[in-house]
């Protein structure tokens, strides 16, 4: 089956850890997304990749980086210096990264909680 | 600056009614908009989408309407089910957005029997 795989589903972090959130997909996309949602509200966007080796900062990027080595992996590594981070992260793809909107498929998610 | 937003944050309906969730935008430039719905601790589903040069488009179940006059975007579910109980966002993207969306803050909906 074709679609976006997220992992960890739930994953527990310690102050002043690093932790990376694993992000693929099969479906043949060349855009890539990162999603923050907190509880009871919109997705704001953290990272985008509209192809290979390269990326850009979204909305909230302080505090995150990612990589994109492989068209169907988009890793978000969650650093100690993001004050808040915990919230539910949300991975996206789409066909389209060098154009207008189109739609975006996402992934279940990764809820992160820092202890 | 420019955003999407909802008019309300939680919609009642009672189980066989129509809903009608609405989005109004502000960028008038955005050509793309499309609706989503999330339930609970899962990633948003895509419902339907539109682009600007329609003003209504219709799937199953489902209608997206949209007002470029007054940048308004709705949805309308026909019938509506105990699963259609979620929190349903709208989003929009312009020409020139590298794909990126914008997304709104989110009206969930909740079926009454």
């Amino acid at each position: 089956d074709g679609g976006i795989t997220q992992s960890p589903k739930y994953l527990f972090r310690k102050e002043g850890q690093n932790v990376t959130l694993s992000c693929e997909q099969n479906l043949n996309h060349d855009a890539m997304y990162w999603y923050r949602q907190d509880p009871g509200q919109g997705l704001r966007l953290i990272y985008y990749s509209q192809i290979v080796n390269d990326f850009q900062k979204g909305d909230i990027a302080e505090g995150y980086s990612v990589s994109r080595e492989k068209k169907e992996s988009f890793p978000l590594t969650v650093t100690s210096a993001q004050k808040n981070p915990t919230a539910f992260y949300l991975c996206a793809s789409s066909t389209r990264g060098l154009a207008g909107g189109s739609e975006q498929f996402f992934g279940p998610g990764t809820r992160l909680t820092v202890l | 600056g420019e955003s999407v937003g909802l008019h309300l944050p939680t919609l009642s309906v009672q189980e066989g009614d129509n809903s009608i969730i609405n989005c109004a935008y502000s960028n008038s430039a955005s050509d793309y908009f499309i609706w989503y719905k999330q339930e609970s601790g899962k990633g948003p589903q895509f419902i339907i989408d539109i682009r600007s040069n329609m003003d209504k488009r219709q799937g199953q179940r489902v209608t997206v309407l949209l007002n470029k006059t007054v940048k308004h975007l709705s949805l309308q579910i026909a019938a509506t089910q105990p699963g259609d109980s979620a929190v349903y966002f709208c989003a929009e993207a312009a020409p020139d957005s590298w794909g990126k969306l914008q997304f709104g803050a989110g009206t969930q909906v909740v079926v009454t029997p």
